[in-house]
Formats: structure tokens, sequence, C-alpha cells
């Protein structure tokens, strides 16, 4: 079954310092995508990376990150330099390639930025 | 170009009321999604479409009814309102991943509260 785990539920850290945000994943597809959106403290949610099944390269923008390693079924996001605006909820999601192809998502892990 | 819009914004229901939320897209998706967003739960799947006509459940789809009479439309229906039914909800839409594969598009919510 299609099953997402963000085991971070709440991670607190100091402007500037480096912060990793896990995602494990879990699919019997050998075709799929993943995402991570970021929902401000707004409440809209914000599409940050898609990642597909046969793309293994790790991908940079900016202050952003993404690990994406199918031997570990792992698709982490870091962030460098945290800072003030980076204070939001990040959601990890899997698509399959299959049947219906159900978008499901992550719990979510609320990053708290301190200056 | 207004996206995705979800009608609507707030709204408070006594138990068993009903009540019908509408999420209407119009970048031409051939899929559309409601979720439902609680504290520490992350974002669940409650009913999803493919298509014009066509539906799915999610991961909660107990005392919502779904129906996509046009492409552009995904109405979420409450029958008999519940206070567990107290949440934000979000609908989104995407492209079939036949498509290339986009990540899916959201509203910005409406908060429903149920007593």
């Amino acid at each position: 079954a299609q099953k997402v785990t963000q085991a971070q539920t709440e991670i607190s850290v100091v402007e500037k310092e480096d912060v990793t945000l896990d995602c494990v994943y879990e699919t019997r597809d050998t075709t799929y995508y993943l995402f991570w959106y970021k929902q401000p403290p707004s409440g809209e949610l914000v599409f940050l990376i898609r990642r597909n099944s046969f793309d293994e390269q790790n991908e940079i923008s900016g202050r952003y990150s993404w690990n994406f390693q199918k031997s570990t079924s792992s698709f982490n996001f870091t962030i460098t330099a945290s800072q003030v605006v980076d204070s939001a909820v990040y959601f990890c999601a899997l698509r399959e390639d299959t049947g219906f192809q159900k978008l499901v998502f992550g719990t979510g892990t609320r990053l708290l930025v301190s200056p | 170009n207004a996206g995705v819009t979800q009608t609507p914004k707030f709204r408070v229901l006594k138990t068993g009321q009903s009540m019908t939320l509408l999420c209407a897209q119009d970048m031409n998706h051939e899929y559309m999604y409601w979720y439902r967003q609680d504290p520490g739960m992350g974002l669940r799947l409650i009913h999803y479409s493919v298509g014009e006509g066509t539906t799915a459940k999610g991961e909660v789809p107990d005392g919502y009814n779904v129906s996509r009479l046009k492409k552009q439309n995904f109405l979420l229906g409450l029958e008999s309102a519940a206070p567990s039914q107290t949440s934000v909800y979000f609908c989104a839409s995407s492209y079939g991943l036949g498509r290339g594969g986009t990540e899916a598009f959201f509203g910005q919510g409406t908060r429903l509260t149920v007593v």
C-alpha cells in the first residue's frame, strides 16, 4: 500500500542553522512521483518540488536541497542557513502511476525558526 | 486565471445539518481531490476523481459523498454533519501522470466547524 511517513512532528532551530526534514515512503510501484509542499502560517499549500522514481539526482534550489534515495525509500529535504520565513509545516507526498494515481501525504513536519 | 477556488471559505454547521462544498478549477485538469486537515494528522484523502463522472474513495471517505458532473467542478457533500467532521478541507487538482506528471494545485481551504 502507498504510504508516506514523516517521523519528525516538530523541529525547532535558530536562524542560520541547517535543518533536514525526513520523508520515508512505501510503494509497490516502480513508477511514482514524490513531492514536497510548504504550508506557511497563512494556510495555503505551496508546491516546492517534484521528483519521479527514475531520477535520483539530488536537486538544489537556493537554500533548499533534496536528497532522493530509492535504496532507503527516502526523499529528504534540507534547508541551509534557515530563516524565520522558513517557519511552516512541510508535507511530503507520493503519487503512484497505477490505478487511480492517488496522491497521498505524510503527516507533516512543523518547522519553527527563531531569530 | 483563478486556479482552484473553494466555496465557501468558512462555515459553521449544526450537528445533523447537510452542506455541499464546491471546488472549481480552470486548468482543464482531469484529477481532482478532496482532503481534510486535522492537527497532527496531516492531509488525509477523502475522495478523488479521475475525470468527469468518475470518483474513488480515499483514506477517510465515511460520512462524505462527492460528485463530478462537470470536469471543472468537484463537489463534496456532508449529508448529516457530525462534530468529528470539524476540519479544514482542501481541494486540489492536477493532470494525469501520463501528461507529464505534474504536481497538484490547491485551493485556499474551507474551515468547517460542526457544533
